[in-house]
C-alpha cells in the first residue's frame, strides 16, 4: 500500500567498514532504481533493475558498490570499504515499468567518519 | 550520454509572482521529462512530467513546456506561495522505465 520504504534512515559508520542499505519498492512495481545525492547537489543515477533483466550498473562509481534485487521485491545496496566521499543520501525509487513515473523513498543518510 | 543543465541555481520571487526554471538536455533521443520538488530533508516529489509528443502540460498553477527542436524544457509556477519554496529538479530519460539524468537543482524562495 504505502510508498517506497528505505532503511535505515540514518547510518553513521567508520571509514573502511562495509554498509548495507535496504529498499522496499511499492508493491507491484517492476522497476527499481538507486540514486545518490551529495549535499546540495542533484541526484546521480547508480543502478537500475527491471524485472528479471540484467541490471543497468552503468552509474556505479567503483567496484566497492554493488546491489542486488530478489525478483520484484526488496533491493540492497552494499558499499564495501567505505570512504569519506561516500557520505551522501542514498535514494531508492520504483516505477511500474513503462506505465508510471518514478516515486522516491525518504532515503538513507550515510555519514562516514 | 545524456547531460542536463538547469538554470538558475537560485531564484527569489515575491509571493504572487511567477517563477520560471529552465533546463536543457543533450540527447535528442530523450523523450520523458519530469520535474521533482524536494523540501529540506524530504524525498523528491514528482510535481509534473511531460513526454515528447506533447508541447505543453498544465496542472493548476504549474505548467511545463517542451521544445524538442531546441532541446529545452521549462517549469512555470504562477501565483507563487510561500509553500512553493523548495529545491526543484528537472530530469530527462529515454522512457518512463529508464534511468533519470537530473539537473543540479534550483532553490526557489518565495518571499511573503
Amino acid at each position: 500500500g504505502a510508498g517506497v520504504s528505505q532503511s535505515p534512515s540514518n547510518k553513521v559508520t567508520e571509514k573502511g567498514k562495509d554498509v548495507e542499505l535496504r529498499c522496499d519498492p511499492i508493491s507491484g512495481h517492476t522497476a527499481l532504481y538507486w540514486y545518490r545525492q551529495r549535499l546540495g547537489q542533484g541526484l546521480e543515477f547508480l543502478i537500475y533493475f527491471q524485472g528479471n533483466s540484467a541490471p543497468d550498473k552503468s552509474g556505479l562509481p567503483s567496484d566497492r558498490f554493488s546491489a542486488e534485487r530478489t525478483g520484484e521485491s526488496v533491493s540492497t545496496l552494499t558499499i564495501q570499504r567505505t570512504q569519506q566521499e561516500d557520505s551522501a543520501v542514498y535514494l531508492c525509487a520504483s516505477s511500474l515499468f513503462d506505465d508510471q513515473p518514478q516515486h522516491f523513498g525518504d532515503g538513507t543518510r550515510l555519514s562516514i567518519l | 550520454g545524456e547531460n542536463v543543465e538547469q538554470h538558475p541555481s537560485t531564484l527569489s520571487v515575491q509571493e504572487g509572482d511567477s517563477a520560471v526554471i529552465k533546463c536543457t538536455y543533450s540527447d535528442s533521443a530523450s523523450n520523458y521529462f519530469p520535474w521533482y520538488k524536494q523540501e529540506l530533508g524530504k524525498r523528491p516529489q514528482l510535481i509534473i512530467d511531460i513526454r515528447s509528443n506533447v508541447g505543453e502540460k498544465k496542472d493548476q498553477r504549474i505548467a511545463v513546456t517542451l521544445n524538442k527542436t531546441a532541446k529545452h524544457f521549462s517549469l512555470h509556477i504562477t501565483e507563487t506561495q510561500p509553500e512553493d519554496s523548495a529545491v526543484y529538479f528537472c530530469a530527462a530519460s529515454l522512457e518512463y522505465g529508464n534511468k533519470l539524468v537530473f539537473g543540479a537543482g534550483t532553490i526557489l524562495r518565495v518571499k511573503s
